[in-house]
């Protein structure tokens, strides 16, 4: 078993439709990354977060370390966040952790107008 | 400013031949990543520079690679006598310090060993 797990893999949406991504990890984090890469593209850092809530725009990532699970949801979905989403955790607690991210496999997400 | 950057964008190379990527991390961050993400492969860890010294190496699949950092900034990640299995997307990522700091990619390096 991964010590990342992301559902679903793919994902396809209408335009306008509210979308979540879901995360669960296995080891203990000091901090979970959601990361976006479009095709052929590069790889931007949408959240950073250990605990709570956090948004930007169309975009919320909320994380439950007791659980071990983070959602990543967005709102009002458009063709052009159509990519990939990878959940990354950095395993490690406090001042010990120097940031070696642990990935998930991605999910593939399609909106279509 | 300017973000990471990595050269080449793209190399191919053949089977045997020894290949350097390079990456220029944001200036001022201390740490730096490398990764690789083979195709339809999730991403791995590869090393971890603090600084000039790498603290952790274990994500190095073999003693073919190897990698060094300059001056606190630049850094090479070599393979030597490449191999089919290799080619991948090699991804550095840079960030203001090792701990609780946000990582910027590179676009990569897109590496085919024919």
């Amino acid at each position: 078993k991964n010590e990342v797990e992301q559902s679903p893999q793919n994902l396809t949406a209408q335009e306008g439709e509210f979308i979540t991504i879901n995360c669960s990890y296995s080891v203990g984090i000091s901090a979970l990354h959601w990361l976006q890469q479009h095709p052929g593209g590069g790889i931007v850092s949408l959240f950073m977060l250990s605990s709570g809530k956090k948004k930007h725009g169309r975009l919320i990532a909320t994380i439950n370390i007791q659980e071990k699970h983070s959602s990543l949801h967005i709102t009002a979905s458009h063709p052009r966040d159509s990519a990939v989403y990878i959940c990354a955790v950095r395993s490690g607690a406090g001042g010990t952790s120097y940031g070696k991210l642990t990935f998930g496999q991605g999910t593939i997400l399609t909106v279509h107008p | 400013g300017a973000g990471v950057s990595q050269s080449p964008s793209n190399k191919v190379t053949e089977k045997g031949k020894d290949v350097e990527l390079r990456c220029d991390p944001i200036s001022g961050h201390t740490a730096l990543y490398w990764y690789r993400q083979s195709l339809g492969q999730g991403l791995e860890f590869l090393i971890y520079f603090q600084g000039n010294s790498a603290p952790d190496k274990s994500g190095l699949p073999s003693d073919r690679f190897s990698a060094e950092r300059t001056g606190g900034s630049v850094s090479t990640l070599t393979i030597q006598r490449t191999q089919q299995e290799d080619s991948a997307v090699y991804l550095c990522a840079s960030s203001l310090s090792g701990n609780q700091a946000t990582q910027y990619f590179g676009p990569g390096t897109r590496l085919l060993v024919l």
